[in-house]
């Protein structure tokens, strides 16, 4: 079964700095794609950035960019010049067809 | 935002009876899917529907139940709730399953007593 590993179950950067949160997965499937998805304290689930599969080029949205390493099943999640509004708790997810699996999810807290 | 409506927010039942919790959207969305969400777990799939009664099971679909009789509307239903059903639900849609992202409804606080 796929799964979906968010090793950092918290993280924290300061005001304007700069954030790497960890993702990896395990599939066999050849043709997926990958999401980060945003879940502030209102318990919306707002998707921050999507990457497919068989695209080398690592997506960008922004201030928020992917590293995608497709050998190493590695999808990890850059922000930039992080904001207040950033705080929020962050899920990797993947999905091939109608299987869509999240990570538990990493908590970013962001210090003024 | 996608037009996704989840009713109700909030509910407080007891072990044994009953629930239903309805997943309304206005995007005319082939795809609809329930997820719960635990602690420790993220969001986990129940189930989902590829179509006016066409559904399918996921990875954690025991004690549930859905229908789909109309393409905007999506039923959850608990026959006999647990405690262990006490959760947050949300409801997703999409348009495929290839490049489009699922959208979220806001979420249902379920507690089962």
């Amino acid at each position: 079964a796929q799964t979906v590993t968010q090793s950092q179950p918290e993280m924290s950067v300061q005001e304007a700095e700069t954030v790497t949160l960890s993702c990896t997965y395990d599939t066999s499937e050849s043709d997926y794609y990958l999401f980060w998805y945003k879940q502030p304290p209102s318990r919306q689930m707002i998707l921050v950035i999507r990457q497919e599969a068989y695209k080398q080029q690592n997506a960008t949205e922004n201030r928020f960019s992917v590293n995608f390493q497709k050998a190493a099943k590695s999808f990890s999640l850059k922000i930039s010049d992080s904001q207040l509004g950033d705080a929020a708790m962050y899920f990797c997810a993947y999905r091939s067809g109608n299987d869509m699996r999240f990570g538990a999810g990493t908590r970013l807290t962001v210090k003024p | 935002d996608a037009g996704i409506t989840q009713s109700p927010r909030h509910k407080v039942t007891e072990t044994g009876t009953p629930v239903t919790l309805r997943c309304h959207q206005t995007e005319n969305h082939r795809y609809m899917y329930w997820y719960r969400q635990d602690p420790g777990h993220g969001l986990r799939l129940i189930h989902y529907s590829y179509g006016v009664k066409d559904t399918d099971k996921g990875e954690v679909s025991d004690g549930y139940s859905v229908s789909r009789s109309k393409t905007e509307d999506f039923l959850l239903t608990l026959e006999s709730a647990t405690s262990s059903q006490t959760s947050v639900y949300f409801c997703a849609i999409s348009d495929s399953t290839r490049d489009q992202p699922q959208h979220f409804g806001d979420g249902t606080r379920l507690s089962i007593l």
